[in-house]
């Protein structure tokens, strides 16, 4: 079946330690979205990719980047976690922006992120 | 600045109960407004409406939106444990998502 696959479920890291979160999709959906959500809140978009071309939403910290190396991967990058980064990331994909036409977003598990 | 709003934050309901969840929205350029339901992972999606007054409907899910009111609602009827979850709204304004708080919907066996 289609998907959206999120690796790990489950990430532990220290204060400060770069970790690494990644998004895989078989939808081959153009746009690739990353939100964090944090307990009883509404995700937050962090950033999406349309294709290649990045865009980062304004109130993004710089410790959060991204990479999409093909269409069917996206990576989220934490280069210094804080404790005020632990969240469940989620990636979605849709078919298209929505400029184009009308497109829900359909999301991956998750990746609940613990700082310690 | 565009808002979303839901309401009842939280909810409590039995089993076979009929309950509705509201959605208020405040943006500059609403282009449509989606329905998804969280459990204890990744939303997942339920509708999508565009225009004021058709109702879309899913086995005992419905939900339906005024343009006028500037609001949704989604029903659900004949309650079950299983739609125990997190209901988030969100409105495309903008080619983008502006999401609602959600509503917490607790079904009692």
């Amino acid at each position: 079946d289609a998907m959206v696959i999120q690796n790990p479920r489950y990430q532990v890291t220290q204060f400060g330690k770069p970790v690494t979160l990644s998004c895989s999709q078989t939808l081959n959906h153009n746009v690739m979205y990353w939100y964090q959500q944090k307990s009883s809140q509404a995700p937050k978009l962090l950033f999406h990719y349309y294709d290649k071309d990045f865009n980062n939403e304004a109130d993004t910290p710089d410790n959060f980047q991204s990479r999409r190396p093909n269409t069917s991967f996206c990576f989220l990058d934490i280069r210094s976690p804080g404790l005020g980064d632990a969240a469940m990331y989620l990636c979605a994909t849709s078919r298209d922006l929505a400029r184009y036409s009308y497109n829900e977003q359909f999301f991956g598990p998750g990746t609940r992120l613990t700082v310690l | 600045e565009d808002k979303v709003v839901q309401s009842p934050l939280s909810l409590v309901v039995h089993e076979g109960d009929t309950v509705t969840l509201n959605c208020s929205y405040e943006v500059t350029n609403f282009r449509s407004l989606l329905w998804y339901k969280q459990e204890k992972k990744a939303p997942t999606f339920l509708f999508m409406l565009t225009s004021s007054g058709i109702e879309k409907k899913s086995g005992r899910l419905s939900s339906i939106l005024d343009k006028k009111e500037l609001s949704s609602i989604l029903n659900i009827t004949a309650t079950q444990t299983g739609d125990s979850a997190i209901y988030l709204c969100a409105v495309d304004s903008n080619y983008q998502l502006i999401w609602g708080a959600g509503t917490k919907l607790i079904i009692k066996p």
